[in-house]
């Protein structure tokens, strides 16, 4: 079974500071997909960033970036340059391997950004 | 054009009222699901179709009843409403069921309130 922790309920960040948030996973698959998804106050579930378990490489999209660190199994999020816009909750997702591509959730932090 | 759309976005009703959100998406994917978000704001999978074939029932009363006409219109029909089910749910598709993992595209979500 997977299990997704976020161990922060909440983070408070100021505009232009970069800010980390924190996933830890567990499985015991050897091949799986970490997501990382933000939903503003308005409600609806934002794709970020996708990172799969044999890529090499940290993905990266824009101020986006995703710390994955297989070893220790985590897989933060690092938000650079924060805006106000960035105030959100964020959810961090992962699937299993070959089987469906039904996400797990992690139970989310609540990012603020003041001015 | 909206890719994944739900009706009803909001929904208030009686406890032991029947009560139907329905959702389409124009992405041409084969794999539809229906997540709940409690008021904890803890996401999780109850269903899953796949080409209009129910593959994932994740322990849900079965007073929830799926129906996915095509495989581009997945459902959601409640019988009985328990105050328990006040929560958001979202639809969202996906490419394929399994193979290589791809996000979730999501709803904008339906907020159901059973008074």
């Amino acid at each position: 079974a997977q299990k997704i922790t976020q161990t922060q309920p909440g983070m408070f960040v100021q505009e232009k500071e970069a800010v980390t948030l924190d996933c830890t996973y567990d499985t015991s698959d050897q091949s799986y997909g970490l997501f990382w998804y933000k939903q503003p106050s308005s409600g609806e579930m934002i794709f970020l960033i996708y990172q799969g378990s044999y890529d090499e490489q940290n993905a990266t999209e824009g101020r986006y970036s995703l710390n994955f660190q297989k070893a220790r199994k985590s897989a933060n999020l690092v938000i650079s340059a924060s805006q106000l816009g960035d105030s959100a909750m964020y959810f961090c997702a992962m699937t299993p391997p070959a089987g469906y591509s039904t996400l797990t959730f992690g139970k989310g932090t609540m990012l603020l950004v003041s001015p | 054009d909206t890719a994944v759309s739900q009706t009803p976005k909001y929904l208030v009703t009686q406890m032991g009222n029947d009560k139907s959100i329905k959702c389409e998406q124009n992405l041409g994917h084969d794999t539809m699901y229906w997540y709940k978000q409690d008021s904890k704001k803890f996401l999780k999978i109850m269903f899953s179709y796949n080409n209009k074939e129910l593959i994932i029932n994740e322990t849900v009363p079965n007073r929830f009843s799926p129906k996915s006409p095509d495989k581009a219109h997945l459902n959601l029909h409640i019988n009985s409403l328990e105050l328990g089910d006040s929560a958001v749910y979202f639809c969202a598709s996906s490419p394929r069921l399994a193979g290589v993992p791809g996000e979730l595209f999501f709803g904008e979500g339906s907020r159901l309130t059973v008074l």
